[in-house]
C-alpha cells in the first residue's frame, strides 16, 4: 500500500542535541513539507520541497533544516538552536503544491527535555 | 496569513448538521479541508479551486465564495465518526504555499 512512513511515533531527548525525523513516501509525489503542530495552533509550515534536492523554508523555519536527496525521503533535523523543539510533527506529500490533497503521515511526538 | 476558522469548537447529537467557515483576508486560489482525529494524521476530504465546482461526497460537502474570501464545510446528518478536528488550508494567489487555520473541533454525541 502506498503512503507515508514517519519514524520514530515518539522521539525523547535532551536539550541541546540535534534530533533527525525520518519521512519516507512511496507515493511517486514530487511535493513535500514539513509541519509542526502545537495545541490550539494548527498546523505550521517549517520546510517544504517541490523536487529532489531543492528545497524551501516555510514560515517557522528557524532552528531546523532538511535535505532531499532523493524523491521518496524527507528527513528533518531539528537543532540546538530551536528554542522550543517539543512538539508534534507531520511530514506530508502531494503530487503538487496546491492543485491536490496532501497525504500526512502518522507524525513523530518529540519530547525534549 | 492564517485563515479563521468558525465556531472553535461545536457539540451535536447525532443527526444534526453542521457549517464550519473558513475566511481568508487575501484573494483566495484554493482551499483544502482535512479531518484529525485525536492523535492521528489529519484526513484529506475535498479540495475546492477558484472557479470550481462544490465539492462533496456522502454527506459532507463544501462551498468557495471568491467574493467573501471564504469556504464553508456541511456536515449533514452527523455520525458518531465525524468527530474530529477539521482543518481549512489555503492558498492564495502569489503564493503557493499552503496556511491551516487554527482547526475546528466537532463532538458528535449519541
Amino acid at each position: 500500500d502506498g503512503g507515508i512512513t514517519q519514524s520514530p511515533k515518539y522521539l525523547f531527548r535532551k536539550e541541546g542535541q540535534n534530533v533527525t525525523l525520518s519521512c519516507e513516501q512511496n507515493l511517486n509525489h514530487d511535493a513535500m513539507y514539513w509541519y509542526r503542530q502545537d495545541p490550539g495552533q494548527g498546523l505550521r509550515l517549517i520546510y517544504y520541497s517541490q523536487i529532489v534536492n531543492d528545497f524551501q523554508k516555510g514560515d517557522i523555519a528557524e532552528g531546523y533544516s532538511v535535505s532531499r536527496e532523493k524523491k521518496e525521503s524527507f528527513p528533518l533535523t531539528v537543532t540546538s538552536a530551536q528554542k522550543n523543539p517539543t512538539a508534534f510533527y507531520l511530514c506530508a506529500s502531494s503530487i503538487d503544491q496546491r492543485d491536490y490533497g496532501y497525504t500526512f503521515g502518522s507524525g513523530t511526538r518529540l519530547t525534549v527535555v | 496569513q492564517q485563515p479563521v476558522q468558525s465556531p472553535q469548537a461545536v457539540i451535536l447529537r447525532e443527526g444534526e448538521d453542521a457549517v464550519i467557515n473558513c475566511s481568508s483576508s487575501k484573494a483566495l486560489y484554493s482551499v483544502h479541508w482535512y479531518r484529525q482525529k485525536h492523535g492521528e494524521a489529519p484526513v484529506f476530504l475535498m479540495i475546492l479551486l477558484k472557479g470550481g465546482e462544490q465539492k462533496g461526497h456522502e454527506k459532507i460537502s463544501a462551498s468557495f465564495n471568491e467574493k467573501k474570501q471564504q469556504s464553508s464545510l456541511y456536515l449533514t446528518a452527523s455520525q458518531l465518526s465525524y468527530s474530529g478536528t477539521y482543518f481549512c488550508g489555503s492558498s492564495n494567489f502569489g503564493n503557493e504555499k499552503l496556511t491551516f487555520g487554527t482547526g475546528t473541533r466537532l463532538t458528535i454525541i449519541p
